[in-house]
């Protein structure tokens, strides 16, 4: 299984971009990165996913680097609205799915 | 807009109760994940269907929770007999299953049951 280690929270100011970084030392070879949003009384939300190098859409990108040990989630410029506990997932054919402790980023005006 | 969907939203209960949680997935998607969130332990996945058979389920108490496929709209989560440290939301998510590399599925999240046990 891999483990992911997020921090436990971030603070930042609106309209700043926000990077979370979530460590996974021992992923496998066929696990993909998932980032999931979730706000309270929700479940979690899609955000993005990749496998290695870079990933955009028009929420977020996803940063990882060549080892894939690691992965940086990057909000450009967050609002009130982006206050959410964000979780960083890794996956993969062992169907065994483990979500982390999760990173509460709580955005200030 | 298609949605998960689970009844109840909220369910409070008698330890020694029997609890059924239902999930309606997407129309369309073969997965269907079954999680427990609490505070102490976060997010904890249960059991996993796929094409309506538990491909995974090692994340339950066998000796107290069942979970199940009747058919393709419906999954339901059981408990018998409940106990309070089996309150927690529980959430129920959907997804489309392309091979085996469950990693790449995106799933999608309905709102939860929130049970509490007394």
């Amino acid at each position: 299984l891999a483990k992911t280690t997020q921090p436990i929270s971030m603070d930042s100011y609106e309209g700043q971009e926000v990077n979370i970084t979530c460590s996974h030392n021992n992923i496998a070879t066929n696990d993909y990165i998932t980032w999931y949003q979730q706000f309270p009384s929700q479940g979690p939300r899609f955000i993005i996913q990749g496998y290695k190098t870079k990933v955009t859409n028009e929420v977020a990108s996803l940063f990882i680097p060549a080892d894939r040990k690691s992965s940086t989630l990057s909000l450009p410029r967050v609002s009130l609205s982006d206050t959410a506990v964000y979780y960083c997932l890794v996956s993969g054919s062992a169907r065994q799915l483990t979500f982390g402790s999760g990173t509460q980023l709580t955005v200030l005006p | 807009d298609a949605r998960v969907t689970q009844t109840p939203r909220h369910k409070v209960t008698e330890m020694g109760q029997e609890v059924t949680m239902r999930c309606q997935p997407i129309l369309g998607h073969n997965t269907v994940f079954w999680y427990r969130q609490t505070m102490m332990q976060g997010l904890e996945l249960l059991a996993y269907f796929r094409n309506r058979a538990p491909l995974d389920d090692s994340g339950m108490p066998k000796d107290r929770f069942s979970a199940e496929m009747p058919d393709a709209t419906l999954a339901t989560l059981k408990i018998q007999p409940s106990e309070p440290r089996d309150s927690a939301v529980y959430f129920c998510a959907s997804g489309f299953s392309q091979g085996d590399i469950l990693s790449t599925d995106t799933q999608y999240f309905g709102p939860g049951t929130r049970l509490t046990v007394l």
